[in-house]
């Protein structure tokens, strides 16, 4: 079965730290990845996505993230994060032929606390 | 709006009373999501709609949940005889036909059943 693992449940950081979310799927096929965010009280928004091209993928504040197809691997990373990173980092994946969103597979979710 | 909105955003109920959650998506946007985050897990599908397709009820975990959507716009999520294992946050989502590009979530209706 498809699957979305984020390796780190809760991670904590000081400002200008560098930061870096693990996210590994299982599915053999072409995929599309995501990343969303959800800032506390807020609702989840789309950080950045990965369909073709670029494995580099860049997107809001600063985010950017690396598909390794070798590794099933959509890390998240941000170079120095700021007091307002703080939330809650989703990774979700779905199948290049799924032709919907229903077939979202997400990850648990990793909860980032950046300390002034 | 601009943006999918949901309502109420909190809801706290008795255990076996009925809840109806409701859902208004962005304009324009013929797909609609309901998805479910419960403590501790990841977003947990429930059902979506698409157009004037049959929805797909396939994440749906029990009879007693059901949902609509009239007219192709508004949804109402509606859960019966509710349970405490219920307490989640309901998240609506929708977006333009069959995109992956990305859902637009609303800010979600947290019930808490007690």
């Amino acid at each position: 079965a498809q699957s979305v693992s984020q390796h780190n449940h809760h991670v904590i950081l000081s400002e200008a730290a560098s930061l870096e979310l693990g996210c590994n799927y299982s599915y053999g096929g072409t995929v599309n990845l995501f990343w969303y965010v959800q800032y506390p009280g807020q609702h989840l928004q789309l950080l950045l996505k990965y369909f073709s091209g670029d494995p580099l993928v860049k997107g809001i504040k600063g985010f950017e993230a690396e598909f390794i197809k070798s590794k099933f691997s959509f890390n998240l990373r941000k170079p120095s994060v700021q007091w307002s990173d703080t939330a809650e980092y989703f990774c979700a994946v779905n199948a290049r032929n799924a032709g919907n969103n229903r077939k979202l597979i997400w990850g648990l979710g990793t909860s980032l606390a950046v300390n002034p | 709006g601009a943006g999918v909105s949901q309502s109420p955003s909190n809801k706290v109920t008795e255990k076996g009373k009925d809840v109806e959650l409701r859902c208004d998506p962005i304009s324009g946007h013929t797909a609609l999501y309901w998805y479910r985050q419960s403590l501790g897990q990841g977003l947990e599908f429930l059902i979506y709609f698409q157009g004037n397709s049959a929805p797909d009820k396939s994440g749906l975990p029990s009879d007693r949940f059901s949902a609509e959507r009239t007219g192709g716009s508004v949804s109402t999520l509606t859960i019966q005889r509710t349970q405490q294992e219920d307490s989640a946050v309901y998240l609506c989502a929708s977006s333009l036909r069959f995109s992956p590009r990305g859902l637009f979530f609303g800010e979600g209706s947290r019930l808490t059943v007690l």
